[in-house]
């Protein structure tokens, strides 16, 4: 199936600074990726969607100033937690959808990553 | 109401036997996608199999089936043989509408499958 790469795999910061969390779609383009939070044993909740060349959408109740998101490309986005606070240490995964062909009908997930504010 | 219920938070079976895993849904979109997602302890979403609301049989994918009730709305997993490596967290997951509707994907709780030797 189609490749969706993400990094970084695990990520420690401190409280108040930011981090990067990339996706990359690694054999296909991906006009719109998805970006998730996972919260330990429960499901994955829609943060917002990433879309190329245009501003995020997101979900209601996700602040679009903290969880910035930029669709730099067809196979990049990006998503920085600005001023992390330990309430943020989660686990981020994105997603893009295979335009038509065979994946066409499905997402494909990054590896995720855990992110831990200290 | 919830879109994707999952009543089996926690579930085992031997191994090479098989097991089915619950899902229903809730929609009143006539188009709408269905799919199963694996995910491993170390946290990436493996996608196993997808049905489509106007497929007419049951998808299968290896030693994974599909058990389309499209009346009453459940979509349950089958895995035939279980082998250690499905211990896993398994996700039902509904695509709500036509195909480009990905910002409408709602995830169930999960179920967490223990296979034992």
């Amino acid at each position: 199936g189609a490749v969706v790469s993400q990094h970084p795999s695990w990520v420690i910061c401190k409280s108040g600074t930011s981090v990067k969390i990339e996706c990359r779609s690694l054999d296909f383009q991906a006009t719109t990726m998805f970006w998730y939070r996972q919260f330990p044993k429960q499901s994955l909740m829609l943060m917002a969607t990433s879309n190329e060349g245009s501003k995020a959408t997101y979900e209601q109740g996700v602040e679009k100033d903290k969880f910035l998101i930029n669709h730099a490309s067809l196979t990049l986005s990006t998503l920085t937690v600005t001023s992390a606070h330990p309430e943020d240490s989660s686990f981020y995964i994105c997603s893009a959808r295979v335009s038509g062909g065979e994946g066409g009908n499905t997402i494909y997930f990054g590896e995720g990553s855990w992110l831990t504010v200290v | 109401a919830q879109k994707i219920t999952q009543t089996q938070p926690g579930m085992f079976v031997q191994e090479k036997e098989a097991v089915t895993l619950d899902c229903t849904y809730d929609t009143s979109d006539p188009s709408y996608g269905l799919f199963w997602y694996k995910q491993p302890s170390s946290g990436e979403m493996i996608f196993l199999i997808y049905q489509g609301s106007y497929d007419q049989q049951n998808a299968t994918e290896g030693r994974y089936s599909l058990n389309f009730q499209k009346a009453r709305k459940s979509a349950n997993l089958v895995i035939s043989a279980s082998q250690l490596g499905d211990s896993a967290m398994y996700f039902c997951a509904m695509r709500e509408g036509p195909v480009r509707n990905f910002n409408k994907f709602y995830f169930g709780s999960g179920t967490k499958l223990n296979v034992k030797p």
